[in-house]
């Protein structure tokens, strides 16, 4: 109930092009959902989060896609940049119950020039 | 800036030593909390503080491990004994009831290496 599933595990992407990465949760409770990246030596930063009220939120080049029905959300980098390398995280959350973030796997994301 | 402070950075230690790693919450921030990330196992949630109390810390190897809030400026997590299992990067992170709660700010991590 309380897992979070990430995929894919690692991403190797051109310049310019498009990262995904999909994450998918079981806990129909859960009602916030924010992504993290981490730089190598760093701990994670707050990137983008998203309610399930809407379906979609951009910020910048970064954008989530969320279907509630389908219990997924994923992260779309456009333009993908080699400064983008770094491992991103999903996570999951009861908001207003103040309860813990339950994380995915991470996917490791590097952008050749 | 406000940032969340962490030492040590990198600690090497022997099996069956204790290890006390501190934290530093970002000022005003009340809740705190203590992850563990390996390869294996990704992010994992050890334990939380609200206003220095612990609301959980299910996460956690109670027989070796105990996290502690002496006061508002300074959160602990000490190890002992450790074992080489313990191997990992602890991160602490802060957050504020008046900002949402998902709002978790991380610190740099120490480095735990026990051989």
């Amino acid at each position: 109930q309380q897992q979070v599933k990430q995929s894919p595990q690692s991403l190797i992407v051109q310049k310019g092009g498009i990262s995904i990465i999909n994450c998918a949760y079981e806990n129909t409770a859960f009602d916030y959902f924010p992504w993290y990246q981490q730089f190598p030596g760093k701990g994670p930063a707050l990137l983008i989060a998203i309610r399930p009220d809407v379906s979609e939120k951009k910020e910048g080049r970064f954008t989530i896609s969320f279907n509630k029905s389908a219990k997924q959300f994923s992260l779309h980098i456009m333009d993908s940049q080699p400064g983008d390398s770094a491992t991103y995280f999903c996570a999951a959350t009861i908001e207003t119950s103040g309860s813990r973030l339950t994380f995915g796997e991470g996917t490791q994301l590097t952008v050749n020039p | 800036d406000a940032r969340v402070t962490q030492t040590p950075r990198h600690k090497v230690t022997e099996m069956g030593q204790e290890v006390t790693m501190r934290c530093q919450p970002i000022l005003g921030h009340n809740t705190v909390f203590w992850y563990r990330q390996t390869m294996m196992q990704g992010l994992e949630l050890l334990a939380y503080f609200r206003n220095r109390a612990p609301l959980d810390d299910s996460g956690m190897p109670k027989d070796r491990f105990s996290a502690e809030m002496p006061d508002a400026t300074l959160a602990t997590l000490k190890i002992q004994p450790s074992e080489p299992r313990d191997s990992a990067v602890y991160f602490c992170a802060s957050g504020s009831l008046l900002g949402p709660f998902h709002e978790q700010y991380f610190g740099p991590g120490t480095r735990l290496t026990v051989t």
